[in-house]
């Protein structure tokens, strides 16, 4: 079974722009979680979608957005870049969220610099 | 944002000896994971815990979920080189999961 794959795994952008992130999810699973990694800050949430609804939300300006098609792939959205956004942007599935025994699985990420 | 309490922050050891990390809180969890991350890389599962007092085993690694559901530790036996990496513990509370500030991990071989 192929794993969480993510892409693009490198961008570089400057302050102002907007950046989307594509995240697809392993096969039959319905849940997709979005993190922001620092060095600083370490491992934060940012968002849960399940079945195309945003489920939970993090402690995020709301210039980070998400959504969720169909089939269960994941966008996230960050507009008007930071310097500060500069981050490893990771992205989790499981099966039928996180709210019971499931485990999530991660991504390999995304890279993001903003210049 | 909120982490949990996690310890020792790094540590070296020589290959071969056994490692022991934890991760405390003051609040109850449903389930504790520990994750492994090598750099520029995303968090590779390694293992899941579920119940309080469970005591869980894949291969040279162990990890408990603590009866008071406050804390998790995390033991690696026989530490080899590609041990190395930075461990996390993420524990289940309120629908999201909330993760440890993580334990670097440097193996001298």
């Amino acid at each position: 079974k192929a794993g969480v794959t993510q892409t693009p795994r490198y961008l570089i952008k400057t302050r102002g722009q907007q950046v989307t992130l594509s995240c697809s999810p392993i096969s039959g699973h319905r849940s997709v979680s979005w993190y922001q990694q620092t060095p600083g800050q370490g491992l934060q949430f940012l968002f849960e979608y399940f079945s195309e609804t945003q489920r939970n939300k993090g402690n995020f300006p709301g210039r980070f957005s998400g959504r969720q098609f169909s089939n269960s792939r994941s966008e996230m959205n960050v507009s008007t870049l930071e310097l500060g956004d500069s981050a490893l942007y990771l992205c989790a599935s499981s099966s039928s969220g996180i709210s019971t025994t499931d485990t999530q699985y991660f991504g390999p990420g995304t890279r993001l610099t903003v210049l | 944002g909120q982490q949990l309490n996690q310890s020792p922050q790094s540590m070296f050891i020589q290959e071969g000896e056994d490692v022991s990390m934890n991760c405390t809180s003051s609040s109850i969890f449903n389930t504790w994971l520990w994750y492994k991350q090598d750099p520029g890389e995303g968090p590779v599962l390694l293992i899941a815990l579920y119940k309080a007092g469970e005591l869980t085993s894949n291969g040279r690694l162990t990890a408990q979920f603590g009866i008071t559901r406050k804390d998790s530790f995390l033991n690696i036996s026989a530490s080899i080189p590609s041990d190395v990496g930075i461990y996390f513990c993420a524990g289940l509370r309120t629908y999201k999961y909330i993760f440890g500030t993580g334990t670097r991990l440097k193996v001298l071989a």
